[in-house]
């Protein structure tokens, strides 16, 4: 079976810091996702990694795929109190939506 | 352009009960996926439809069921609820099956008794 595994679970961290979510699954693909999961909310998509070497950014965010080493981080550049969640990496199956979660980050930025 | 709907969106319900919860996939989306979200378990697949055919189905009992109609809108059942379904259920759409772009909807809390 696929497993998806994510260090650290929970992460305090401070304003303005960095820090680096890992994402590891157990088998091969190239598609892995990451979602943003509010208290309460449903998960808001915030990257889709398709490739090797795939880099992608937004805001404070920038995520990475190495596939061979079936690793992916989540990147966070000077934290602040907004980018607090819980959040998920996922991967798929060749052969549709079935997508393997990771157990999730939960993020608490403080001030 | 309306999201996913979800409906209803908090339920309670005694053990022994059954219940249907409903999705509604953006419009012109082909493919629903059901995920189950407890604090224990993580966020579980349970089964995907695309075309109100079945295609995958996760590793849940028989209790769990689902179905798609002509129009893409999706319904699963959970027949004898027991106290561990209490959960989040999340559904999500996306155009055809396979895609990589999946939009999830707010989620039907149910709560069992």
């Amino acid at each position: 079976e696929l497993k998806v595994e994510q260090n650290p679970l929970f992460l305090s961290m401070q304003e303005g810091k960095n820090y680096t979510i890992y994402c590891n699954y157990s088998t091969t693909s190239d598609r892995l996702y990451w979602y943003r999961q509010d208290p309460g909310k449903s998960l808001e998509s915030l990257f889709v990694l398709l490739s090797n070497g795939a880099v992608k950014q937004e805001g404070r965010l920038m995520a990475s795929l190495d596939t061979k080493a079936r690793l992916s981080t989540l990147h966070i550049t000077a934290a602040v109190h907004d980018l607090s969640a819980t959040y998920f990496c996922a991967v798929d199956k060749d052969t549709g939506n079935q997508f393997y979660f990771g157990t999730g980050t939960s993020l608490t930025v403080i001030p | 352009k309306a999201g996913v709907t979800q409906t209803p969106r908090y339920l309670i319900k005694t053990r022994g009960q059954q219940v249907t919860l409903s999705c509604s996939p953006i419009s012109g989306h082909r493919s629903v996926s059901w995920y189950q979200q407890t604090p224990g378990q993580g966020l579980q697949f349970l089964f995907e439809y695309f075309s109100e055919t079945q295609r995958n189905k996760g590793n849940f009992p028989g209790r769990f069921s689902g179905r798609q109609f002509s129009n893409s809108r999706s319904e699963m059942n959970v027949s004898t609820l027991e106290l561990g379904d209490s959960a989040l259920y999340l559904c999500a759409s996306s155009k055809v099956a396979g895609s990589y772009e999946q939009y999830f909807g707010p989620g039907t809390r149910l709560t069992v008794t």
